[in-house]
């Protein structure tokens, strides 16, 4: 069964240093996400990409954020001055959307810590 | 926007067990709801979900029913597994024909043995 992957699974940074996180969605899927969970938290939202472009994007997602899909296949999330406040879960998701809704399958995460 | 209220944990039950979860709902519309399930030390997985209401989803032995009169999605097992433990999360898109998803608070299931 097709699987979302992340790469890395633990990212070790510090303060101030640029992270680039990883993800390859479920091939034949249009729709791509970020969402972190600071531990003990909600998850929450942090991106929506659509046709190589932002759909949403929510407060979180400040100027010190971006995401790219630089080929056909890969989805990256940048964080290019890391805050202690970053360190978190981050997850990828994708979805197709068909006649019956959508449904975002998720990636395993990277846990991004940030000293 | 939408949200979602999960029952607070964490639970603790016996193996053979019965369980259930709560997630009741605010929404506008009837949006599809979903249960996702972190184990330990993975990512999300989508655990089962309805598209509309009345509809049951079921996956592995859980069960839960869209039911719009109480705005509820309940998580059902009948006879819950050690391999169980996981931490439970319900989720619904934001707004109506949104993209994003609105996750519970999650609710850490253990199961002893």
């Amino acid at each position: 069964e097709p699987e979302v992957t992340q790469t890395p699974s633990h990212q070790v940074t510090q303060m101030g240093q640029e992270v680039i996180l990883r993800c390859v969605p479920i091939s034949n899927h249009l729709y791509f996400y970020w969402y972190r969970q600071i531990l003990g938290q909600k998850v929450e939202f942090l991106v929506s990409f659509y046709n190589n472009e932002i759909s949403e994007k929510s407060e979180i997602f400040d100027d010190q954020f971006s995401v790219e899909r630089p080929d056909g296949s890969n989805f990256t999330l940048k964080i290019r001055s890391t805050k202690l406040e970053d360190s978190a879960m981050y997850f990828c998701a994708s979805s197709v959307r068909t006649g019956s809704g959508e449904t975002q399958y998720f990636g395993p995460g990277t846990r991004l810590l940030v000293l | 926007g939408n949200s979602v209220t999960q029952m607070e944990g964490p639970v603790t039950l016996s193996e053979e067990a019965f369980l259930t979860i709560n997630c009741t709902y605010t929404a506008t519309g009837y949006p599809s709801l979903f249960w996702y399930v972190q184990y330990p030390g993975e990512g999300l997985q989508l655990l089962l979900k309805a598209t509309k209401a009345d509809d049951k989803g079921s996956n592995k032995g859980f069960e839960a029913t869209y039911r719009k009169e109480t705005t509820s999605f309940h998580l059902e097992k009948g006879s819950v597994q050690v391999s169980d433990s996981a931490v439970y999360f319900c989720a619904l898109p934001d707004i109506q024909g949104a993209q994003k998803l609105v996750f519970g608070q999650g609710t850490r299931l253990t199961i002893n043995p």
